[in-house]
């Protein structure tokens, strides 16, 4: 059983180009969380999702930030007009949803802006 | 979610327990002790939660204390694969099902 699938593992952007980063849950997980991580810093909520909703978008920036979970195919958070603060590790994760209590994290997606 | 307290970091040698303390005064009847580690350039890993009584797993094995204001992940002996951040996350059994992690305990192994 394959765990939390994230690609691409680093992506590298230039100041104003968009940045899609994927995250395939792992089989039979209808739930997503999506994390950042800056340079020697914890990891900070961004989103959590089910399919086709979004549930708690409570870490999300206000701008260029959109996450979706379409009914087939992968996570994607969608970052718009990349600018150097967005350079980070971005941790996709997916569960049962309740009562798994447990969380199963991706490798992540190192992006960095330059 | 209720706030949690860890040490900055800790240090242990190979082939010994170690002891990994993790205070969380304002802990609710509902919350749940979570704890998570990450390796250097991986994402988090589960490891251990419970709510009252202690638990053992494969892993590890989690302490909490009688009023619930702290618990201890012991790591009953200590590998080089075991370095890593430790962090202790509480979670409402009712709300949100998303998990906020602190700084938790960057964990050195010396061989």
């Amino acid at each position: 059983n394959a765990g939390v699938m994230q690609n691409p593992r680093h992506l590298v952007r230039r100041r104003g180009q968009e940045a899609r980063l994927r995250c395939s849950p792992m089989k039979g997980h209808s739930h997503v969380y999506w994390y950042r991580q800056l340079p020697e810093e914890g990891l900070k909520f961004m989103v959590y999702l089910q399919k086709e909703n979004i549930i708690d978008e409570s870490g999300m920036p206000k701008e260029r930030f959109s996450a979706e979970f379409p009914k087939e195919g992968p996570s994607i958070l969608r970052i718009q007009q990349v600018v150097r603060g967005d350079s980070a590790a971005y941790f996709c994760a997916s569960s049962l949803g309740p009562p798994e209590e447990k969380l199963f994290f991706g490798s992540g997606t190192q992006l960095s802006v330059l | 979610d209720a706030k949690t307290t860890q040490p900055n970091s800790m240090e242990s040698n190979e082939e010994e327990p170690v002891h990994l303390p993790c205070n969380h005064s304002t802990i609710s009847g509902t919350d749940y002790i979570h704890w998570y580690r990450q390796l250097p350039s991986q994402g988090p890993e589960y490891v251990i939660h419970g709510l009252t009584s202690n638990v053992n797993n494969r892993m590890a094995s989690l302490a909490i204390a009688e009023d619930r204001k702290s618990s201890t992940l012991i790591l009953h002996r200590a590998t080089l694969r075991d370095a890593a951040v430790y962090y202790c996350i509480l979670r409402d059994d009712q709300g949100a099902q998303k998990l906020v992690f602190g700084q938790g305990t960057r964990l050195t192994i010396n061989p």
